[in-house]
C-alpha cells in the first residue's frame, strides 16, 4: 500500500513568486491536512480537507490556499512568496482525523530566496 | 486554546538506557493522542496512537501513556539504541474543531 507521496520534495523559489505543493494521500483517505514546519515554530496547521471540503484553517494569511480533488488528491498553493516561507511544507492523510491515525508525507522543502 | 508541551526539549542518553518522554496539553478534549518520530529533513513517521478512551499503547520497545484528566502522556523507550536518535514529538486531536496540535518536540540523542 503506498504511502503518503508530496511533491515535488525540494524547491527554490524567489520573493514574490507563487508555488504549488502537491500531495497524494493513502488510497481510501478522505481527509488531507498541511502543516508548516520550521526551526523557530515548530509544526503549525494550516487547513484541512475533507471530501473536497475546507474543515479547518489555521492562522495564516489569505496568501496560503488549498483545494481537495475528487480523488482526494490536494494542492496547496502560496501566492506572493516571501523569505519566512521557507520551510518544510507536510501533509497528512487519515481517514477522519477525529478517528484514525494520521500518516505523513516526507514534505517538500521550499526555499525563498 | 489547545497548547501541547514536551519536556526535555533535548535528551542525550548512552544506549542501552530505559527512557521517559513526557507530554502535557492544557485541554482534555481530545479524540486521541498520537506519538511520531521524526529523523532529519524527513517527514512524520507514526509510532503509536492512543485514543482517548485508553490508557496505554505498546508497540514493541515503545509504550506511550495517556492521562486525559491531568492532560498528559508519556513515551518510554526501552533499552535505547543509535538508531532511536530522532525528534520525538507528540499530538493531539481537539474533540471539536478535528485539529491536530502538535508539541515542538523532544530531539533525543542516543550515545554509542
Amino acid at each position: 500500500k503506498a504511502g503518503v507521496t508530496q511533491t515535488p520534495r525540494y524547491l527554490i523559489k524567489t520573493r514574490g513568486q507563487q508555488v504549488t505543493l502537491s500531495c497524494s494521500p493513502i488510497s481510501g483517505h478522505r481527509s488531507v491536512s498541511w502543516y508548516q514546519q520550521t526551526p523557530g515554530q515548530g509544526l503549525q496547521f494550516l487547513f484541512e480537507y475533507f471530501s473536497e471540503t475546507q474543515r479547518n484553517k489555521g492562522n495564516f494569511p489569505g496568501r496560503f490556499s488549498g483545494r481537495q480533488f475528487s480523488n482526494s488528491r490536494s494542492e496547496m498553493n502560496v501566492s506572493t512568496l516571501e523569505l519566512g516561507d521557507s520551510a518544510l511544507y507536510l501533509c497528512a492523510s487519515s481517514g477522519d482525523p477525529a478517528n484514525t491515525e494520521a500518516f505523513f508525507g516526507q514534505g517538500t522543502r521550499l526555499t525563498v530566496v | 486554546k489547545q497548547e501541547v508541551t514536551q519536556i526535555p526539549a533535548a535528551l542525550s542518553v548512552p544506549e542501552g538506557e530505559n527512557l521517559v518522554l513526557n507530554c502535557s496539553f492544557t485541554d482534555s478534549a481530545i479524540y486521541n493522542l498520537q506519538w511520531f518520530r521524526q529523523d532529519p529533513g524527513k517527514g512524520l513517521t507514526s509510532l503509536l496512537l492512543i485514543q482517548s478512551s485508553q490508557r496505554e499503547q505498546t508497540s514493541g520497545r515503545l509504550n506511550a501513556s495517556l492521562d486525559k484528566s491531568s492532560g498528559r502522556s508519556t513515551l518510554y523507550i526501552a533499552a535505547s539504541q543509535p538508531g532511536d536518535s530522532a525528534t520525538y514529538l507528540c499530538a493531539v486531536i481537539e474533540a471539536f474543531g478535528d485539529k491536530i496540535i502538535f508539541g515542538k518536540g523532544t530531539r533525543l540523542h542516543i550515545l554509542p
